[in-house]
């Protein structure tokens, strides 16, 4: 079975500075997809980046960017030029991509970092 | 924004007494998840479907069931609620076809369960 690892329960960052989230995941897949989740206070669920397996380029999105080493099984975000916007829990999640026929591709999440961004 | 409602939003109850919370999305999406999120655990899976009436267990299934008899609908339902039961329920889909391999998540549904 699939884990996912964020070792960081709560981090904190000073406004416009760059923080990173780490992820590590355990799988014995090789086509897979991975995600960071933010979950602002309004508890809505958002997805901010993600990154297919078979990609070796690193996946980013404005502000948000990956380290995605496959071989160590890691999965890291960075956020640059923090906002207090940015302020969340992020979830770390692993998903099997889709096969036909029967049941695939839930989404697997780790424990959640707490993200602080101090103006 | 993926269309996806969650009923009720918010909800009170009494250990045993039943409950269902109502998913329901305009996406036509195949594919239904219900998770339920507690402090120090994240999201964990409680129970899915692929299909109409095509439902499948999860990693915290005990003391959960659902049913889907449309596509737009995926009910889960607390046949006697417990305290440990008390949590916030999301509802998520997704599209296989999509190839995007992300999940849209509902606005949550928090229980309580007293």
């Amino acid at each position: 079975a699939q884990t996912v690892t964020q070792s960081q329960p709560e981090m904190s960052v000073q406004e416009a500075e760059t923080v990173t989230l780490s992820c590590t995941y355990d799988t014995s897949e090789s086509d897979y997809y991975l995600f960071w989740y933010k979950q602002p206070p309004s508890r809505q669920m958002i997805l901010v980046i993600r990154q297919e397996a078979y990609k070796q380029q690193n996946a980013t999105e404005n502000r948000f960017s990956v380290n995605f080493q496959k071989a160590a099984k890691s999965f890291s975000l960075k956020i640059s030029d923090s906002q207090l916007g940015d302020a969340a829990m992020y979830f770390c999640a692993y998903r099997s991509r889709f096969r036909y026929g029967g049941s695939q591709g839930n989404l697997i999440f780790g424990k959640g970092t707490k993200l602080s961004v101090k103006p | 924004d993926a269309g996806i409602t969650q009923s009720p939003r918010h909800k009170v109850t009494e250990t045993g007494t039943p409950v269902t919370l109502r998913c329901h999305q305009t996406e036509n999406h195949r594919y239904m998840y219900w998770y339920r999120q507690d402090p120090g655990h994240g999201l964990r899976l409680i129970h899915y479907s692929y299909g109409v009436k095509d439902t499948d267990k999860g990693e915290v299934s005990d003391g959960y069931s659902v049913s889907r008899s449309k596509t737009e609908d995926f009910l889960l339902t607390l046949e006697s609620a417990t305290s440990s039961q008390t949590s916030v329920y999301f509802c998520a889909i997704s599209e296989h076809r999509a190839y995007t391999g992300e999940l849209f998540f509902g606005e949550g549904s928090r229980l309580t369960v007293l």
